[in-house]
């Protein structure tokens, strides 16, 4: 079965400065790649996801890339703000498999003053 | 829409008794899964249904474990009997497949504590 890494698995950053957490997958077959937020006490929320046809995705401050060559995905966090402080998941699918999504391992984001 | 629900939302029971966990997912949506969350293993994915048929059920650890979902706006987990180990938040989420892997919606999570 596919199997995804994420690292780091903690990392601090100041306000205002960017974040980058880094994911790889096993399965070259997966071609679908979302990121989810998990807020203390709550479930995980998509904030963006990208499929294997394209190369990066931007939303605001937010951004995903994906290189299937090496088979791995990052995200990328501008200008962070306190509200920032997360656990960020990412996950790998396969739309063949229709829906069925591996997470990783997660990674506790905290912005600080 | 109010979003997937879950019920309840805490539940602290001793070993060996019966815990049935209930979800009501997202009006309209065709994928219903169920999770698992504990700091050791992450989130871990148990079983999902398409069409309240069960698809994948090759994460329920143990036969201890079994889900249901008797039709399109109802789905159950049920532990019998309940192990200490089992203590974990389980999320459900829904998803609208038919284009393919879709955005899954998750609810709040029952937070289960074994006694």
């Amino acid at each position: 079965g596919e199997n995804v890494e994420q690292h780091p698995s903690t990392l601090s950053v100041q306000e205002g400065d960017s974040a980058v957490i880094k994911c790889t997958y096993s399965d070259s077959a997966s071609n679908y790649f979302p990121w989810y937020k998990q807020e203390l006490g709550k479930g995980p929320q998509l904030i963006i996801d990208i499929r294997s046809n394209v190369g990066e995705k931007k939303d605001q401050r937010i951004a995903v890339t994906l290189n299937k060559t090496a088979k791995h995905f990052s995200l990328h966090i501008t200008e962070t703000q306190p509200e920032d402080s997360a656990v960020y998941f990412c996950a790998v699918g396969d739309t063949g498999t229709a829906s069925k999504l591996t997470f990783g391992t997660g990674t506790r984001l905290q912005v600080t003053l | 829409d109010a979003g997937v629900i879950q019920s309840p939302r805490h539940e602290v029971t001793e070993m060996g008794q019966e815990v049935t966990l209930r979800c009501k997912p997202i009006s309209g949506h065709d994928y219903l899964f169920w999770y698992r969350q504990t700091m050791m293993r992450g989130l871990e994915l148990l079983i999902y249904f398409n069409n309240n048929v069960p698809i994948d059920d090759s994460g329920m650890p143990e036969d201890r474990f079994s889900a249901k979902m008797p039709n399109a706006s109802f789905s159950t987990l049920k532990i019998q009997p309940s192990e200490p180990r089992d203590s974990a938040v389980y999320f459900c989420a829904s998803s609208f497949g038919r284009f393919g892997t879709g955005e899954q919606y998750f609810g709040p999570g029952t937070r289960l504590t074994v006694t």
